[in-house]
């Protein structure tokens, strides 16, 4: 089992849809971040959060470090929100443990 | 603010061979990290280095090496190189250690070992 679950895996939704991907872990952890790819490889961190929530113009993420849980949700989808989205935690203070990731399709 | 740059961003090389990708972390800071990416494992940690040490190293084979000078810049360098050895290598940094700092990711080198 990995220490780090994400679902889906897959997601399509129509444009403007309100949208949520789950990230659960299984280790003790320090901080987790949420990471987006598109195509062509480059990564861009959106969140970096070690408890609550955080906002950032149309994305939400929240952690509740005792369910070992966290969210990340996008209002108002937009076709250039499709990327795939990675939960990565941090085990130790130097090192990080990757879900395998959320690929997004919203769809004009 | 120039951003994190890697070098080359694609190459191709030959079972047996080896190979060294390097990365310009982001003015100012001082950790850098390095990944592997692939279809099948998905992305992982190869290692970290901080004032130009290896701070932690992930489960890969001695063939993955790295080194930082005293400019924070970092190479990476894999040895006899793997069909297997096929990625992406994504190099990060951050200002300070990983935890707790927000990480900035270069573009990556993608690796074809033929």
């Amino acid at each position: 089992k990995n220490e780090v679950e994400q679902s889906p895996q897959n997601l399509t939704a129509q444009e403007g849809e309100f949208i949520t991907i789950n990230c659960s872990y299984s280790v003790g952890i320090s901080a987790l971040h949420w990471l987006q790819q598109h195509p062509g490889g480059g990564i861009v961190s959106l969140f970096m959060l070690s408890s609550g929530k955080k906002k950032h113009g149309r994305l939400i993420a929240t952690i509740n470090i005792q369910e070992k849980h966290s969210s990340l949700h996008i209002t108002a989808s937009h076709p250039r929100d499709s990327a795939v989205y990675i939960c990565a935690v941090e085990e130790r203070a130097d090192k990080l443990i990757f879900g395998t990731g959320t690929r997004l399709q919203v769809f004009p | 603010k120039a951003g994190v740059t890697q070098t080359p961003r694609y190459l191709i090389k030959t079972r047996g061979q080896q190979v060294t990708l390097s990365c310009s972390p982001i003015s100012g800071h001082r950790s850098v990290s390095w990944y592997q990416q692939t279809p099948g494992q998905g992305l992982q940690f190869l290692f970290e280095y901080f004032s130009e040490t290896q701070r932690n190293k992930g489960n890969f084979p001695g063939r993955f090496s790295g080194r930082q000078f005293s400019n924070s810049r970092s190479e990476m360098n894999v040895s006899t190189l793997e069909l297997g050895d096929s990625a992406l290598y994504l190099c990060a940094s951050s200002l300070d250690r990983i935890g707790g700092n927000t990480i900035y990711f270069g573009e990556g080198s993608w690796l074809t070992v033929v």
